[in-house]
C-alpha cells in the first residue's frame, strides 16, 4: 500500500518556467490537499478538493492551479515560477472531512 | 476565524524526563484537534486527534494529549522522552462550525523537540 506518492522529490526551476507537481493516492480518499511548508511558518493550504471534478482555493492559491480528473490524482501546476514559490510542497489525502490527513513525502522546489 | 498557536519554537528535555509541547487554539464552534510529527526530510505523520469524548487522548509512540476547553488548549505529553522523539511537532485545528474552505485544517508553526541523552 503506497499511500500518498509525490513526484518529483526535488526540482530546480528558473524564474518564469512552469512545472507540475504530481500527487497520487491509492486509498480511495475523496479529500485531497496541497500545502506548502516554509521554515518557521507551519503549513499553508494552497488548494483542496472534495472529490473528482471539484477543487477550491485555500489560504495561498495565487500562482498555482490544480485539477482533479480522477479520485487518485491531484496535480499542482505552477505557471510562472517566482522565487517566492521556493518551498517544500506536501500533498495529503483524507477519507473524511473531519479525519486525519495522510501526507506524502514532499517535493522540494527551488526557483532561481 | 480559526487559529492555532504553538508558543514555543523549541523544547529541550533530557531522555527519560516527561515532555510537554504546548498548543492553544481559537475556533467559533467545536474544535477538531490534531497532533502531527515530522522527522527530517519526511512528510507529516499523524499522532493523535480529539473530536469528542474523553479529554485525555492517547496516540502513537506513547504520546497523549489533554483537551482543556476552558483554557482552549491541547498540549501534547509523554511521560518519558526518548532520543528518537526528537522531531518537529505540529498542532492543527479544524473549526466544526464551518464548511467549505473555512472548515479546513489549520496548522501551527511547529515546535522543535530536542531530547538529549
Amino acid at each position: 500500500n503506497a499511500g500518498v506518492t509525490q513526484t518529483p522529490k526535488f526540482r530546480i526551476l528558473k524564474i518564469g518556467q512552469s512545472m507540475t507537481l504530481q500527487c497520487a493516492q491509492d486509498m480511495n480518499h475523496n479529500y485531497m490537499y496541497w500545502y506548502r511548508q516554509d521554515p518557521g511558518m507551519g503549513l499553508k493550504l494552497i488548494y483542496y478538493s472534495v472529490g473528482a471534478g471539484i477543487t477550491d482555493k485555500g489560504e495561498v492559491p495565487n500562482g498555482y492551479n490544480v485539477s482533479r480528473s480522477t479520485t487518485e490524482d491531484f496535480p499542482l501546476r505552477l505557471e510562472l515560477a517566482a522565487p517566492s514559490q521556493t518551498s517544500v510542497y506536501f500533498c495529503a489525502s483524507s477519507p473524511l472531512k473531519t479525519g486525519e490527513l495522510f501526507f506524502g513525502e514532499g517535493s522540494r522546489l527551488t526557483v532561481l | 476565524a480559526q487559529s492555532v498557536a504553538q508558543p514555543e519554537d523549541q523544547v529541550n528535555v533530557a531522555e527519560g524526563n516527561p515532555l510537554t509541547v504546548k498548543c492553544t487554539y481559537s475556533v467559533s464552534g467545536n474544535p477538531y484537534l490534531f497532533w502531527y510529527v515530522q522527522y527530517p526530510n519526511r512528510g507529516l505523520q499523524f499522532l493523535l486527534k480529539y473530536i469528542t469524548g474523553d479529554n485525555l487522548v492517547k496516540g502513537s509512540y506513547g504520546f497523549e494529549a489533554e483537551f482543556n476547553k476552558s483554557q482552549t488548549s491541547f498540549h501534547l505529553k509523554k511521560p518519558s522522552a526518548l532520543v528518537s522523539d526528537s522531531a518537529l511537532y505540529f498542532c492543527a485545528v479544524r473549526d466544526g462550525l464551518w464548511g467549505g474552505s473555512q472548515g479546513n485544517l489549520i496548522f501551527g508553526k511547529g515546535t522543535k523537540l530536542s531530547v538529549k541523552p
